[in-house]
């Protein structure tokens, strides 16, 4: 069956370290993934957006590489701050289509 | 603001009423998606609009489910007979088109409790 999987528990890290958050998927061939970050009692807003061609890319203190080998994304965050706490979600998106198919997120907490 | 809008932001309703919710999308915004989001689970999509075409409504999850989008503008997605599985928040989000690399807009959504 066709999943995306992300990890459920909340991730805990110290302000300053570099966050990590995962995201695999199988029976997916995405043409482009995206991350998107969500604040409790708002809709998600866009972060970052790669395709299956590119191994990695990055916006200021965040980074996202995709191996379409082992059908996974990393999402990292360099020098965390305590207003990265939020909930992370990645999203796959086949080639021509429309349809952004969401993982259930990762909540990030970054400890002052 | 010139971001996506919802209306109610909050809806509390009785087991068996109908409720009607609203997306103002981004002004000049073909494409129109809703989502529905329980409780720690993510975005479970329920119906597209694009342009002038047909909409995409394979996500509903029952005719008790059904959504309109008039003048390529403004759509309502409509509830009938809301049973308390019903509750979650239902997010609206818009893009400039249907093209694959266009990242989606989301509004703040409605948070809807069926007693």
């Amino acid at each position: 069956s066709q999943k995306i999987e992300q990890n459920s528990e909340a991730l805990n890290i110290q302000e300053g370290k570099t966050a990590t958050l995962t995201c695999n998927y199988t029976n997916y061939s995405p043409a482009y993934l995206q991350w998107y970050r969500q604040d409790p009692g708002r809709g998600p807003v866009f972060l970052l957006l790669i395709r299956e061609n590119e191994k990695e890319k990055r916006k200021e203190r965040l980074k996202v590489t995709f191996d379409t080998t082992l059908k996974q994304s990393l999402f990292h965050i360099t020098a965390s701050q305590p207003a990265d706490s939020a909930t992370y979600l990645c999203a796959l998106r086949m080639d021509s289509s429309y349809k952004l198919i969401f993982g259930s997120g990762t909540r990030l907490l970054v400890r002052p | 603001g010139a971001g996506v809008s919802q209306s109610p932001s909050n809806k509390v309703t009785e087991k068996g009423k109908d409720v009607e919710l609203r997306c103002d999308p981004i002004s000049g915004h073909t494409a129109l998606y809703w989502y529905r989001q329980s409780l720690g689970q993510g975005l479970e999509f329920l119906i597209y609009f694009q342009g002038n075409s047909a909409p995409d409504k394979s996500g509903l999850p029952s005719d008790r489910f059904s959504a309109e989008r008039t003048g390529g503008s403004v759509s309502t997605l409509t509830i009938q007979r809301t049973q308390q599985e019903d509750s979650a928040v239902y997010l609206c989000a818009s893009s400039p088109g249907a093209y694959s690399n266009q990242p989606q807009h989301f509004g703040d959504g409605t948070r809807l409790s069926i007693l």
